[in-house]
């Protein structure tokens, strides 16, 4: 079955550049989506198709997808960003969320 | 205003039964796709399945694929995961969700309810 690969863990300080890859063999041909999850909250979607933000999102997050990666980047984390962040998408068989990556910013 | 409300915790034995709901309002219901997603504890999201409530059109995952089912009952906008038989191992909290866009065609999660826990245990 696909999956998407994504690093359990990423770290910065705040203000710094965060980036969380995913990596996926479907990714050349289908968008990559981003989830935002706070501790004990349901998901919030702040990337769709590969680099779209949803109103009420802030600026500092983007989204690119090159090959067979995507990328979810935060400029000038935010202590309140900390968060797990997963990436979902499809090979048209199905659809998968990546493993997740917590991000940790302090 | 789009919003999902799910039905409350529910605690259960191994081999019992279970159907919990996600109740949309806000919106047409029978034109856009709700799906489940699964939370084991301290784990990662999974995707299990969805429907499309217009005409009950259903997709699941392989891996969960004749151990849930799902349903909707369009008259009163309700979307529905059920078990036959609980295992230790369903202990997760369930998301139910709604896809961004109506239409067959649309892809993604954008609208999310605010999960239901389910514990099986002994």
């Amino acid at each position: 079955s696909y999956e998407l690969t994504q690093p359990p863990s990423v770290s910065v300080s705040p203000g710094q550049t965060a980036r969380i890859t995913c990596s996926g063999d479907a990714l050349p041909k289908k968008y990559a989506y981003w989830y935002q999850q706070k501790s004990g909250q349901a998901p919030v979607l702040v990337i769709y198709e590969d680099s779209k933000r949803p109103s009420g999102i802030p600026e500092r997050f983007s989204g690119s997808s090159s090959g067979t990666m995507a990328t979810l980047t935060i400029s000038g984390a935010q202590v309140e960003d900390e968060a797990d962040y997963y990436c979902y998408s499809t090979d048209s068989s199905g659809w998968v969320f990546g493993g997740g990556t917590k991000l940790t910013v302090l | 205003e789009v919003q999902l409300v799910q039905s409350g915790a529910e605690v259960k034995k191994p081999g019992e039964s279970l159907k919990i709901s996600c109740k949309g309002s806000g919106y047409s219901f029978t034109s856009y796709w709700i799906g489940w997603v699964r939370q084991m504890p301290g784990k990662g999201l999974e995707w299990m399945g969805i429907i499309y409530p217009g005409d009950s059109d259903t997709r699941y995952s392989p891996s969960f694929q004749g151990q849930v089912t799902i349903s909707a009952d369009k008259s009163i906008s309700t979307a529905y995961l059920q078990w036959s038989s609980l295992k230790a191992s369903d202990t997760a909290m369930y998301y139910c969700a709604r896809h961004a866009a109506a239409g067959r065609s649309a892809e993604y999660f954008q609208h999310w309810g605010q999960g239901t826990l389910v514990t099986v245990s002994s």
